[in-house]
This record gives structure tokens, sequence and C-alpha cells, in this order.
């Protein structure tokens, strides 16, 4: 199986700063088609998780443009711009090359 | 509105059965593949099982294979995960997720989500 690996595991950010998530995968999540197959999803709290970023970069329907997904290959980011309050919770990357998909462990981002 | 909703969950003793449902509305259901991903206390998300738009092609995570079994009825709309040999670790707030696409092919993702239902294994 695939294995994820995030960084920062907590990550306290002030309000209006931008804050970034690395996951590493550990092979390439790059396909011969081109399209890398990382997602990124939030676990706001009291919520079930939702789909941000899918296909590495590409934001879903109705996802703020303050939240960007970046990389290549196993190394990817996740960029929050102007960090709100309202941003809080728990980020995953997911690989969604192969079966069975596999997530990072998480990074949980609160307010200073 | 674009929904799913899960039932069936409870309290069950460790080697027993329980069978989740999720039923859908607001999309034409038989459009997409949907999945079963667990958050146990504690621990992150784990993707269980996955299902094609007909039901001809499935998966499961080595946790569960050969004790969970995946089925999805388009003329109800709705999808099932019957849990046999339940175990402590399978203990676990359990969501139904629609996948975009129809198929189990590269690209997965999960892009509606149910509130879950909770499973809770123990004597």
């Amino acid at each position: 199986d695939i294995v994820m690996t995030q960084s920062p595991l907590s990550l306290p950010v002030t309000p209006g700063e931008t804050a970034s998530i690395s996951c590493r995968s550990s092979q390439s999540l790059l396909h011969d088609n081109g399209f890398n197959y990382v997602d990124w999803y939030l676990q706001k709290p009291g919520q079930s998780p939702q789909l941000l970023i899918y296909l590495g970069s590409d934001r879903a329907s109705g996802v703020s443009d303050r939240f960007s997904g970046s990389g290549s290959g196993t190394d990817f980011t996740l960029k929050i711009s102007r960090v709100e309050a309202e941003d809080v919770g728990v980020y995953y990357c997911m690989q969604a090359l192969q079966t069975p998909c596999t997530f990072g462990q998480g990074t949980k981002l609160e307010i200073k | 509105e674009v929904q799913l909703v899960e039932s069936g969950g409870g309290l069950v003793q460790p080697g027993r059965s329980l069978r989740l449902s999720c039923v859908a509305s607001g999309f034409t259901f038989d459009d997409h593949a949907v999945h079963w991903v667990r958050l146990a206390p504690g621990k992150g998300l784990e993707w269980v099982s996955g299902i094609n738009w007909n039901g001809g092609l499935v998966d499961y995570a080595a946790s569960v294979k050969g004790r969970f079994i995946i089925s999805r009825d388009n003329a109800k709309n709705s999808l099932y995960l019957q849990m046999n040999s339940l175990r402590p670790a399978d203990t676990a707030l359990y969501y139904c997720a629609r996948d975009p696409h129809s198929t189990l092919s590269a690209g997965i993702a999960f892009d509606i989500w149910g509130q879950g239902t909770m499973v809770t294994v123990s004597s």
C-alpha cells in the first residue's frame, strides 16, 4: 500500500497568515496521463470531511480560492492563504492513484 | 439537495454482525461509484471499501477483507455494508461517500459525504 506522510501534525496559525501542510507519498502519484492523483480533505469540528482539492491542484466546487494545492510525484503541499477562524480542523491528504486509497495521519490546524 | 444518509450503527459484541445502509438523494445514484470511509476514535480517516456504479467491481481494505461485504441497490438508491466477525478495532464512525466517477479507477475522490453512523464493538 502507498504510505502518505503529513507534516506538521499540529499547526497553530495566526489569523491572516498563510499556512502550509506537506504531504509525501511512498511512491509517485504522477500518472502516465500527467495528472497527480492526490486529494486534500478538511474535517471541521463536529462535521463530516469535505473535499478541498483533487488531482493535486484542482479546487472542488465551492471551495475558497484561499486554498491551493501544488506538487508532483511524491511531494505535495496544501497552502491556506489569509487563514480565518473557520479554517480550523483536521486536514488530510489522500492518494487516489490506486485502491486501497490511503490517507495521511492528518494535520490539526488551530488558531493562535 | 444532494445528500447521503447513513443508518444501522450501534453497539455490538465482538464476533457479531451489523449491516449499515446509506440512502442517496438529489442526484443520479447509478452514475457514481460509492465508498465507505471510517474514522476511529483518536485516529485518522481510513478507506474501508468501494463499489462501482453497477456493483460489478468492489474492493476492500486489507483490514476488512473477508469480513465485510459492500453492495448496492440502484433501484433503491442505496448502499450497504455487511459487517461480519466484528472486532473492537472496527469501532468507528462510518461514512458513506460519493465518488464523482462511476468506476474504481485512478482519480477516486469523495465529493459528497454523509453524516456518519457510529459502530461500537464491545463486550
